[in-house]
């Protein structure tokens, strides 16, 4: 079975650039989460979707980030301007009801 | 609202040592309870999880937890520490259907021959 697929794996770029991560869900499942991964405040939630309507985008550092997902296969995490701070691994995971997250194996994110 | 708390950020055993990672919980709900590990450069990896029902879990790799209410803890253990188990280890709780899972700040585990 797919797993979660995240694209790309690496990402550098220089800070003001825009900066889109994917993520392909496991098909079948209806929620779709984004996590922050940091040595500093280990891992966040950014924002979730169930049946593709986001539910809770608390976790969402600032109006630089943004998160679609037009359909059940498909979302994308944007920021625009990126900054230094931004640099991280971001995660993507899906799931189905009370089934366990599934993760992606991530994109490690370095802006300059 | 629900949290977990994880005690001791890095635990050091040896190779055929018990291993123990701590986690207490706090949640309004019932809680689902997760034990996730994750090797160097990859993704979580679910290692086992309580819902309901009996409260000792097994999971893979050898490892296991126990969901004790009144302690609201779930804590991990193994038998026998081996070198591939050195990894981070992070203990989520999730409340309510279609809620997200919140975790834990992790704990390293570190296995010395």
């Amino acid at each position: 079975d797919a797993g979660v697929i995240q694209s790309p794996r690496h990402e550098v770029t220089e800070m003001g650039q825009e900066v889109t991560l994917r993520c392909k869900p496991i098909s079948g499942h209806n929620s779709l989460f984004w996590y922050r991964q940091t040595m500093m405040r280990g891992l966040e939630l950014l924002i979730y979707f169930n049946n593709n309507v986001p539910i809770d985008d608390s976790g969402m550092p600032e109006d630089r980030f943004s998160a679609k997902m037009p359909n059940a296969s498909f979302s994308t995490l944007k920021i625009q301007p990126s900054e230094p701070r931004d640099s991280a691994v971001y995660f993507c995971a899906s799931s189905l009801g009370q089934q366990p997250q599934h993760f992606g194996d991530g994109t490690r994110l370095s802006i300059l | 609202a629900q949290s977990v708390t994880q005690l001791g950020s890095h635990v050091s055993v040896s190779e055929g040592a018990l291993v123990l990672l701590r986690c207490n919980y706090s949640s309004s709900v019932p809680p689902y309870l997760f034990w996730y590990v994750q090797y160097p450069n990859q993704g979580l990896q679910l290692l086992l999880k309580y819902t309901t029902g009996a409260t000792l879990v097994k999971g893979i790799n050898g490892f296991e937890a126990e969901f004790k209410k009144s302690e609201t803890s779930f804590h991990l253990t193994k038998p026998s520490a081996h070198m591939s188990d050195a990894a981070e280890y992070f203990c989520a709780v999730k409340g309510k259907a279609g809620t997200a899972l919140i975790f834990g700040k992790g704990t390293t585990l570190s296995v010395s021959s």
